[in-house]
């Protein structure tokens, strides 16, 4: 069964204090890992899709990268309004095209 | 470009009682998944839709049904409602099963 765990479950952050997030990862073929940030009460908002080891992708402050078992959310000088749930998830190949998620880390980032 | 919209945005309903969740998808996707969030949760599949047919169920009763229309708009139905029912409900959609987009979800209570 595919399974995602994130950690840490939350982590505090000063502003500008960069850290990582964790994303471990069982999958029957990976087709797709994505990253998503969910704000209380809303929908996750798309990151980035990693596709295969070795990969990195940027955006802003933020920046993905992914292993063979274990993907990271590097956040560079992080700033209050990075304050979410980041989300995990994975698509495995064949089959149904469901995505697995994971519990989420929530962010916090003090001013 | 319009994203996914959901109705309602918030719903309380009563154990036993029936309830439809709506989704509009996005312009030009013809995919439709569901999920469920409960509280501190991450995300849940429920079930997909691909130009019509169901394409995969996650492990939810059969009361949870749903449908796809041929503008690929969606319904999520849930009959005899059920306290753990209480949850975010998400509709993501894409194209050829690449890509997905969240809506805002429904936040249903069952008292």
């Amino acid at each position: 069964e595919d399974q995602v765990t994130q950690s840490p479950e939350a982590l505090r952050l000063q502003e500008g204090e960069s850290s990582s997030l964790n994303c471990s990862y069982t999958v029957s073929g990976l087709r797709g890992l994505f990253w998503y940030r969910q704000d209380p009460g809303k929908g996750p908002e798309f990151l980035f899709t990693l596709y295969s080891a070795g990969e990195e992708k940027e955006k802003e402050r933020l920046k993905a990268t992914l292993t063979k078992k274990e993907s990271f959310l590097h956040i560079t000088a992080p700033k209050p309004e990075d304050s979410a749930t980041y989300l995990c998830a994975v698509q495995a190949q064949g089959g149904s095209e469901k995505l697995v998620f994971g519990k989420g880390t929530k962010l916090t980032v003090n001013p | 470009e319009t994203g996914v919209t959901q109705s309602p945005t918030h719903l309380i309903k009563t154990r036993g009682q029936q309830v439809t969740l709506r989704c509009s998808s996005q312009s030009g996707h013809n995919t439709v998944s569901w999920y469920q969030q409960a509280l501190g949760q991450g995300p849940q599949f429920i079930f997909q839709y691909y130009r019509e047919e169901e394409n995969g169920r996650g492990n939810f009763p059969p009361r949870f049904s749903g449908l796809q229309f041929p503008n690929y708009s969606s319904e999520l139905n849930v009959n005899a409602l059920e306290l753990d029912d209480s949850a975010l409900y998400l509709c993501a959609s894409s194209l050829d099963l690449y890509g997905y987009t969240f809506g805002s979800g429904t936040r249903l209570t069952v008292v």
